[in-house]
């Protein structure tokens, strides 16, 4: 089955500590995004790339940090400058970049205690 | 003011009846997409449209591009519908790099038996 996969669901960690959350693709798409979800808030681009080795800063990228190693890869840094991180992050993946429908993984909820 | 506006923003209905959540936008738009979120956080995209009108199962999203509106109808609800519904758009002009889609804060429908 073709799809993204977020893992884990649940995560949690201990302030000050960095963090990698995981996000696979295999639709052979090129562009992939992660976003934050904030309660009573859209959804909110951190990072995208359009293709391996690319990657830009979305509206919120401050103490965030990723890598595009692969294409089916874009692993997400959620490092200890990031003052907010207890949040719900959505990874999605598109044919390419600016067109075409934006597919979603189920999300890891990360609780920072 | 947020760029994309859903209303209304709860919506608590009984099973069988017409529902309507309705998105409007202020900025010039390449696509505009429906999405829903069940409760465990992960996103299905419903509909991607720029003009018209689409209709799957018992689900029709409309677009009036000159109005910068856009409805998403549900006809027969039913208890499992209940979810959240977010209305993203596609902006014709990318804000300082930034790709991706500008989100509305979501509706949240409960459909009651």
């Amino acid at each position: 089955d073709g799809g993204i996969t977020q893992s884990p669901k649940y995560l949690f960690r201990k302030e000050g500590q960095n963090v990698t959350l995981s996000c696979e693709q295999n639709l052979n798409h090129d562009a992939m995004y992660w976003y934050r979800q904030d309660p009573g808030q859209g959804l909110r681009l951190i990072y995208y790339s359009q293709i391996v080795n690319d990657f830009q800063k979305g509206d919120i990228a401050e103490g965030y940090s990723v890598s595009r190693e692969k294409k089916e890869s874009f692993p997400l840094t959620v490092t200890s400058a990031q003052k907010n991180p207890t949040a719900f992050y959505l990874c999605a993946s598109s044919l390419d970049r600016g067109r075409g429908e934006q597919f979603f993984g189920p999300g890891t909820r990360l609780t920072v205690l | 003011k947020n760029e994309v506006e859903q209303s209304p923003q709860n919506l608590t209905a009984q099973e069988g009846e017409f529902i309507t959540i309705n998105c409007s936008y202020s900025v010039g738009i390449s696509a505009l997409h429906w999405l829903q979120q069940h409760p465990g956080g992960g996103i299905v995209s419903l509909f991607m449209l720029s003009s018209g009108k689409k209709k799957h199962g018992r689900l029709i999203a409309t677009i009036n591009i000159q109005e910068k509106h856009s409805s998403l109808h549900i006809t027969a609800s039913h208890p499992r519908d209940s979810a959240v519904y977010i209305c993203a758009v596609r902006s014709r002009i990318v804000r300082g790099g930034a790709d991706g889609l500008t989100f509305g804060k979501g509706t949240h429908l409960i459909i009651q038996p």
